[in-house]
């Protein structure tokens, strides 16, 4: 079956402009997590689904971050007035039961978003 | 902040030998997984040990863990050119519910 998808898998944007970065996770997945990946670092945690619901969203670094999962299903990461400092690629995952690290999570090949 | 932290941070061994990348780690886990990411993109998970588990084999892999000393390896046999890649472990603390904390990563590069 399809693994995690993630579009676009390269955004380059102007600072101060606002971006969407879409996740498909694989079907049936309960869970969804987003991570931000700097250069030469591992991935750092931003926010955590449960079906619709953001279950921990503690990661996102301000409020310029947002996202969504009307449906359960598929994800969408927003960012409004770009910094360029938000320059990073955006990794999502997805996994069956939502048991955070008692269970594999399955990886995008991520975003990488550069602000210009 | 980062829980893990792996040492080395760059590790360069020839085809055939083996490659040992540690982890530690600050906090008391749940569990603890070793992810491998090529290229900078997406990570591909490798094991998941439990905090009750000390050891565990898939193929040529191997991981210990030490709750005590709040560590754990990772040994690769018999290395090959493939196995050139990033490797990092991620935890999930006890008290910090789902999401996983990954260390800053070991560069495994192993030359033909």
């Amino acid at each position: 079956g399809a693994g995690v998808s993630q579009t676009p898998s390269n955004k380059v944007t102007e600072k101060g402009k606002y971006v969407e970065l879409r996740c498909d996770p694989i079907s049936g997945h309960t869970a969804l997590y987003w991570y931000r990946q700097s250069l030469g670092q591992g991935p750092e945690f931003l926010i955590y689904f449960q079906g619709t619901g953001a279950a921990d969203d503690s990661g996102l670094p301000n409020d310029r971050f947002f996202a969504v999962r009307p449906e359960g299903s598929v994800s969408t990461l927003k960012i409004q007035r770009t910094e360029r400092g938000d320059s990073a690629v955006y990794l999502c995952a997805s996994s069956p039961l939502g048991q955070g690290g008692a269970e594999t999570q399955y990886f995008g090949p991520g975003t990488r978003l550069l602000v210009l | 902040s980062q829980q893990g932290e792996e040492d080395p941070q760059a590790l360069s061994i020839q085809e055939g030998e083996n490659a040992t990348m540690n982890c530690s780690y600050k906090t008391s886990i749940n569990n603890l997984q070793w992810y491998r990411q090529n290229s900078g993109r997406g990570l591909v998970h490798l094991i998941l040990i439990r905090s009750n588990e000390r050891e565990k084999h898939s193929g040529r892999l191997r991981v210990t863990l030490d709750t005590s000393k709040k560590s754990s390896s990772l040994l690769i046999t018999a290395s090959r050119a493939a196995d050139t890649a990033s490797y990092f472990c991620a935890t999930d603390a006890e008290t910090s519910g789902s999401r996983l904390t990954f260390g800053e990563g070991t560069q495994l590069t192993v030359n033909p």
